[in-house]
């Protein structure tokens, strides 16, 4: 049983359409970190979000945690080729010793 | 700094083989894990250690030990490898346990046959 259930797992687009990763679990985290991973590498962190409620901005990404601090969205307007890669939900469980709880991760491919 | 470092890059087992995947990281962070990662289900906790002599397992242990004798070192040995332990693995390293940034290394990919 996933824990962390992130949709969608394959995301194909052209250069400049928006798109929308989402990060969703029946419990709550006291916080939940975003990843992106090249190919070969290991995952590095874009953000973390603490607050329910909380929206943070990186450029072109919008990362927002829910007010319940059970889901989590990524949002990327005008993708590019670079932010091809694959992106990676965690979450810190609340009363776990804050181990992370990672998401299935979203292969993302934008075409120019 | 060098950050979090693994090797091998690369390795070959046959089953029954064992083997120690190394992993160090120059932070002087008190949090390490390895994690492995296969297809379509991201990353998975296998055991992780909160401080030098302290170690704990996470979601998929079996088959896995591990030891913390120094703070910058954290080896996972594999027993008795098996098919099903073809994957790659990823060691990581943070200030403390939580809500803090997780810095990884660049993996090493198993193959078990």
């Amino acid at each position: 049983t996933q824990l962390l259930e992130q949709s969608p797992q394959f995301l194909s687009i052209q250069e400049g359409e928006n798109l929308t990763v989402y990060c969703n679990s029946s419990s709550v985290f006291s916080s939940l970190q975003w990843y992106r991973q090249e190919p070969g590498e290991g995952p590095v962190l874009l953000v973390t979000v603490v607050t329910g409620g909380e929206v943070k901005k990186l450029k072109r990404l919008t990362f927002q945690f829910g007010d319940a601090r059970k889901d989590s969205s990524l949002l990327i307007t005008a993708a590019q080729p670079g932010d091809t890669g694959l992106y990676l939900c965690a979450g810190a469980l609340v009363n776990q010793g804050g181990k992370l709880i990672f998401g299935q991760g979203t292969e993302l491919s934008v075409k120019p | 700094n060098a950050g979090v470092t693994q090797t091998p890059k690369f390795q070959v087992l046959k089953t029954g083989q064992s083997m120690t995947l190394q992993c160090a990281q120059d932070m002087n962070h008190e949090y390490m894990s390895w994690y492995r990662q296969d297809p379509g289900m991201g990353l998975r906790l296998i055991h992780y250690s909160v401080g030098a002599g302290i170690t704990d397992q996470g979601e998929v242990p079996n088959g896995y030990n591990v030891s913390r004798s120094t703070t910058e070192d954290f080896p996972l040995r594999l027993l008795s490898a098996a098919p099903s332990q073809t994957s790659v693995y990823f060691c990581a390293s943070s200030y403390v346990v939580g809500d803090y940034e997780q810095y990884f290394g660049p993996g090493t990919r198993l193959t078990v046959t």
